[in-house]
């Protein structure tokens, strides 16, 4: 699996869009950019995933640059449910012994 | 629709004891997989699943044993508890590798 850079830790305010970005300039041609979130210990919670196009869903949309080194997870207007762990990952998806390799995440701080 | 169940939420043993953590899943998913997340960390694969009767290591198997012998439950067995082993164990399921990954809400498992 490639490895994921992501920033430790970001605030934004209630309200506005939170831009989460991550690297992964080592990224294959056939793996996918998956997004997961971790509130308090809580097990964590599917976002969104996508291999080359941007991908919008009711929670975010995920915008993957043409080279796909790197990527950004947009929460379009940030609550402060939404304060928690966000987790980059990138994975093969035909080798099962990659199976989703979470890094540290960024952790994101909304706040009022 | 449960999704992924795991049992028991908390746990305390002493070292040398052994127990087994429960996980069971409804959604008819042929991959599940376990992790352990210690304090401030993101997971580590201990062991996975491609199906029924078939189980791999992951990345921090040493301690623990799966087995699979139905599609919905995984069990993850500690043989004889230690210290390092204190952490929160979660369960995976997805239903093929391109897809989101569902998770119990974890175990707290503390070793003394």
């Amino acid at each position: 699996d490639a490895k994921t850079t992501q920033p430790t830790s970001m605030d934004c305010a209630e309200g506005r869009a939170a831009n989460l970005p991550c690297n992964h300039s080592t990224i294959s041609g056939n793996e996918y950019v998956y997004w997961y979130r971790q509130i308090h210990s809580q097990g964590p919670q599917y976002i969104i995933h996508g291999l080359k196009n941007n991908e919008t869903n009711e929670m975010a949309s995920l915008i993957i640059t043409e080279d796909r080194k790197s990527s950004t997870l947009i929460l379009p207007h940030a609550t402060l449910r939404d304060t928690a762990v966000y987790y980059c990952i990138v994975s093969l998806g035909n080798n099962a012994g990659n199976m989703l390799t979470f890094g540290g995440g960024t952790r994101l701080m909304v706040k009022p | 629709n449960a999704g992924v169940t795991q049992t028991p939420k908390f746990q305390v043993l002493k070292t040398g004891q052994s127990m087994t953590l429960q996980c069971a899943q409804d959604m008819n998913h042929e991959y599940m997989s376990w992790y352990r997340q210690d304090p401030g960390m993101g997971l580590r694969l201990i062991h996975y699943s491609v199906g029924a009767g078939i189980t791999d290591q992951g990345e921090v198997p040493n301690g623990y044993n799966v087995s699979r012998s139905t599609t919905e439950d995984f069990p993850l067995r500690l043989l004889s508890a230690a210290p390092s082993q204190t952490s929160v164990y979660f369960c995976a399921s997805l239903s093929n590798l391109n897809t989101e990954a569902f998770f119990g809400q974890g175990t707290r498992l503390t070793v003394v």
